[in-house]
């Protein structure tokens, strides 16, 4: 079965403290790329980042940081000194190759607290 | 600037009545996909087209109906067969419908039922 499971479903975090969001997914391909996306009050989804199944290397970007963790199947998101305009939404999203679909977890809401 | 539009950003619907809510793209992409949204959920797929005069159901089809006349556009109807149409419906494209393509989303329209 294809799946993404978000289990934190509501993180509160003091402003400036570093924060993690899990990720994990389940798939029997061996083709897939994962995402995250982001979507503030105004309900947009945003694009954060893409990566695909072979490519393990850790990406960072500015505060963001991505853990891709093929051994335990996970893709975790990680924001260093978090400011209160992090506040949001975040899902991750597996897309895979039968179907052309893109399973997307529950997400997680940040609240980033002043 | 390049991007997806949708209108309206809300929308009321009577007991019994069809509505359409329009998405519509400049961004040159092959591939349009409708999602609903409800609370607390992660997005569903209800159909997506890959191309134009072209379309698949998703995993929530039933009660929808799209077009695909115009690479740019891909309107969804929600008709009186949807019987709890309240939700949030975002649209997204991406350049082609293979995996590696990233999806970009649009603003997202409100329904709700009167």
């Amino acid at each position: 079965a294809q799946k993404v499971t978000q289990a934190q479903t509501e993180i509160s975090v003091v402003e400036k403290e570093d924060v993690t969001l899990d990720c994990v997914y389940e798939t029997r391909d061996t083709t897939y790329y994962l995402f995250w996306y982001k979507q503030p009050p105004s309900g947009e989804l945003v694009f954060l980042i893409r990566r695909n199944s072979f490519d393990e290397q850790n990406e960072i970007s500015g505060r963001y940081s991505w853990n891709f963790q093929k051994s335990t199947s996970s893709f975790n998101f990680t924001i260093t000194a978090s400011q209160v305009v992090d506040s949001a939404v975040y899902f991750c999203a597996l897309r895979f190759i039968v179907d052309d679909k893109i399973i997307f977890g529950k997400g997680t809401r940040l609240h980033i607290l002043p | 600037d390049g991007g997806i539009t949708q209108s309206p950003k809300y929308l009321f619907r009577k007991e019994g009545q069809n509505v359409t809510l329009s998405c519509e793209q400049n961004l040159n992409h092959d591939a349009m996909y409708w999602y609903r949204q409800d609370p607390g959920q992660g997005l569903r797929l209800i159909y997506y087209s890959q191309i134009v005069n072209d379309f698949q159901k998703g995993d929530i089809a039933e009660g929808y109906s799209v077009s695909r006349e115009k690479k740019e556009s891909f309107p969804l109807t929600v008709t009186s067969a949807q019987k709890n149409p309240t939700a949030f419906y975002l649209c997204a494209s991406s350049r082609q419908g293979a995996i590696q393509e990233t999806q970009y989303f649009g603003p997202g329209t409100r329904l709700l039922v009167l």
